[in-house]
């Protein structure tokens, strides 16, 4: 069965330091990956999705970058993190479009 | 930017009432689908309708998609407290997108 690993599950950060949260999907091949932002009660953010390896497609300009360097890797970085961007970050996972995706148990990133 | 607007925000009932909660959209879709959060988790994925459906049920999840008014609602029947949570719908845009989006959701308080 397939299945999605997302890590940290918490992360306290200072501003200016860089970040790499990792996304890994089992089970799958050449599955279409995702990166979601969900500030506190709020909705999903999408900030890039990629459908297949190095192909990655940016939603939100921003201080963010992704990376997909094997099938089912996904890699969500900044060189610099800002207060702004703390929040909820969630990796899914589908098939193809139009079809239902899998989350991850999401990160909890601060920055202080 | 977010296709998907859900009403009402926030919804409080007793335990064994009706939840009912709405979802409008914006441009045309393949598909609507909804998702579940628990506090602090990953989404869970409830039910998927295709816009040549007008509904769909599953358990006690009824859903129903109006392609001409743009809009969609998700009932929960018989609610239980484990259904507290907030709910999202999401959509699946036309024209070959892979892009799946969220609106900001419902939060569903069920009181025993």
């Amino acid at each position: 069965s397939q299945t999605i690993h997302q890590w940290p599950a918490t992360l306290v950060q200072p501003v200016g330091s860089p970040l790499s949260l990792e996304c890994t999907v089992e089970g799958t091949s050449n599955p279409n990956l995702y990166w979601y932002r969900q500030a506190a009660g709020r909705g999903l953010q999408l900030l890039f999705y990629s459908v297949g390896i190095g192909q990655i497609s940016s939603e939100v300009p921003q201080n963010l970058s992704a990376s997909r360097p094997q099938d089912r890797q996904f890699i969500l970085s900044s060189k610099k993190l800002l207060l702004s961007d703390s929040g909820f970050y969630l990796c899914a996972w589908r098939v193809q479009r139009d079809t239902e995706a899998f989350f991850g148990q999401g990160t909890r990133l601060t920055v202080v | 930017s977010q296709q998907g607007e859900e009403d009402p925000q926030a919804l409080s009932i007793q335990e064994g009432e009706n939840a009912t909660m709405n979802c409008s959209y914006k441009t045309s879709i393949n598909n609507l689908q909804w998702y579940r959060q628990n506090s602090g988790r990953g989404l869970v994925h409830l039910i998927l309708i295709r816009s040549n459906e007008r509904e769909k049920h599953s358990g006690r999840l009824r859903v129903t998609l109006d392609t001409s008014k743009k809009s969609s609602s998700l009932l929960i029947t018989a609610s239980r407290a484990a259904d507290t949570a907030s709910y999202f719908c999401a959509t699946d845009s036309g024209a070959g997108s892979y892009q799946l989006t969220f609106g900001k959701g419902t939060k569903l308080s069920v009181i025993p």
